[in-house]
């Protein structure tokens, strides 16, 4: 079964440090993946999406993401973390079954303390 | 560029009542759209998606419907709301026949059910 999982309910990180919210995929066949941003109260913004090509993706707001094929991973990642920056974010798998469809994990909280 | 809007912003129901949110894409011809929910700001659950006008599928049985009855609107509706609809709806479209394509979000509504 397709699947996105995000392991962790919430990510805590001090404003400049780097900060990592992690994703992993199951999907067979050559993965398409993307990452949004919620704030609350609001619909979610697409950040950036990996289809193929370079494995380090830059997106939006200073985030960039790893693919990583043999670790079926798809991390976000940011150089030094703003208090602004603090979000749900959500990673989303193409379902192969049904190519208009997005499979979303269940959502990382990012916390960036002053 | 294209903007996506839903409306009423928030909205409050008292149990068994009916329901109408309106969800309108402006500045694209024929989009995939898509409608979701969230819980508890948090997954997304995909209740319908339409690749066209009259074209609805289903992801969820329940007590929702979902109608197209232009190419850039789609309505969720239901005939009497329970308690366990109560939640934060999102519209999105994406582009159609291209699978690789984001998703794009509107603002959402705000349901409360009591």
């Amino acid at each position: 079964a397709q699947s996105v999982a995000q392991p962790e309910d919430q990510v805590n990180v001090a404003e400049g440090n780097p900060l990592t919210v992690k994703c992993t995929y199951s999907v067979s066949g050559n993965p398409y993946l993307f990452w949004y941003v919620q704030y609350p109260n609001r619909g979610l913004q697409f950040l950036l999406k990996y289809i193929t090509g370079d494995n380090l993706v830059k997106g939006s707001y200073g985030f960039e993401a790893e693919f990583n094929k043999s670790q079926t991973s798809f991390h976000l990642k940011k150089p030094s973390a703003l208090v602004s920056d603090s979000a749900l974010y959500f990673c989303a798998v193409r379902d192969m079954d049904s190519s208009y469809k997005l499979i979303f994990g269940s959502g990382t909280r990012l916390l960036v303390r002053p | 560029s294209q903007t996506i809007h839903q409306w009423p912003a928030t909205l409050v129901q008292p149990v068994g009542s009916p329901l109408s949110l309106e969800c309108t894409v402006e500045g694209t011809s024929n989009p995939n759209l898509y409608w979701y929910r969230q819980a508890a700001g948090r997954g997304l659950q995909l209740l319908f998606y339409s690749v066209g006008i009259g074209q609805i599928s289903s992801e969820v049985p329940q007590n929702l419907s979902a109608s197209r009855p232009q190419d850039r609107q789609f309505i969720l509706s239901s005939k009497k709301l329970l308690l366990s609809d109560s939640g934060f709806y999102l519209c999105a479209w994406s582009v159609l026949a291209v699978s690789y394509n984001e998703q794009f979000f509107g603002p959402g509504t705000r349901l409360t059910v009591l």
